[in-house]
């Protein structure tokens, strides 16, 4: 069956500190990848999606970038984080557009 | 661009009472669309899907939505809501790039 981990579940950063979040999907090849980061009031937004291999989509320009090395593994990234990248952020995966997204844990980032 | 607007962020509903979250979305393309749900706590979880065909959609625990390709809507409805209901619901569109948008959710609170 089909898994997806995603870590740290939470991490408390400084200002101006580099992030990764990773993300690993298992049992399933070639995944689309999103990252999301939910906050409340604000549902789930879009941040980065990849159709494959080193293809990145970027939905909105900010601190943050993706990466993903590996057919099953996609990346979240800042070189300098800022407060207002505090929130919850949300790996997810599907197999196929008509399928439903299959999410992550969840990572609870504070940025001090 | 793609967006997804959710009408309301808060509905308050009696048991037993009817409810009706409203999605509408701006796409330039075709669509495939989706309602999630996030019980308190939990992660997100599929409800229905619109892919093609017939307009009307049913869905997990009585749930069913209609599609309005002339309105652009997609709006969800429960006859007779119960306690188990209160949750944050989620309207997400899914473009033919595999770009997957959500809305801001809705709070529904079941009150007896």
């Amino acid at each position: 069956s089909q898994t997806i981990h995603q870590w740290p579940a939470t991490l408390v950063q400084p200002v101006g500190s580099p992030l990764s979040l990773e993300c690993t999907v298992e049992g399933t090849s070639n995944p689309n990848l999103y990252w999301y980061r939910q906050a409340a009031g604000r549902g789930l937004q879009l941040l980065f999606y990849s159709v494959g291999i080193g293809q990145i989509s970027s939905e909105v320009p900010q601190n943050l970038s993706a990466s993903r090395p590996q057919d099953r593994q996609f990346i979240l990234s800042s070189k300098k984080l800022l407060l207002s990248d505090s929130g919850f952020y949300l790996c997810a995966w599907t197999g196929a557009r008509e399928s439903p997204l299959h999410f992550g844990n969840g990572t609870r980032l504070t940025v001090t | 661009a793609q967006s997804v607007t959710q009408l309301d962020s808060q509905v308050p509903v009696f048991e037993e009472a009817p409810v009706e979250l409203r999605c509408n979305y701006s796409s330039s393309v075709s669509v495939y669309l989706f309602w999630y749900v996030q019980y308190p706590n939990q992660g997100l979880q599929l409800l229905l899907k619109y892919l093609s065909g017939s307009t009307l959609v049913k869905g997990i625990n009585g749930f069913e939505a209609e599609f309005n390709k002339s309105q652009t809507s997609f709006h969800l409805r429960k006859p007779s809501v119960h306690i188990s209901d209160t949750a944050e619901y989620f309207c997400a569109v899914s473009t033919n790039d595999y770009k997957l948008s959500f809305g801001a959710g809705t709070t529904v609170t079941v009150r007896a």
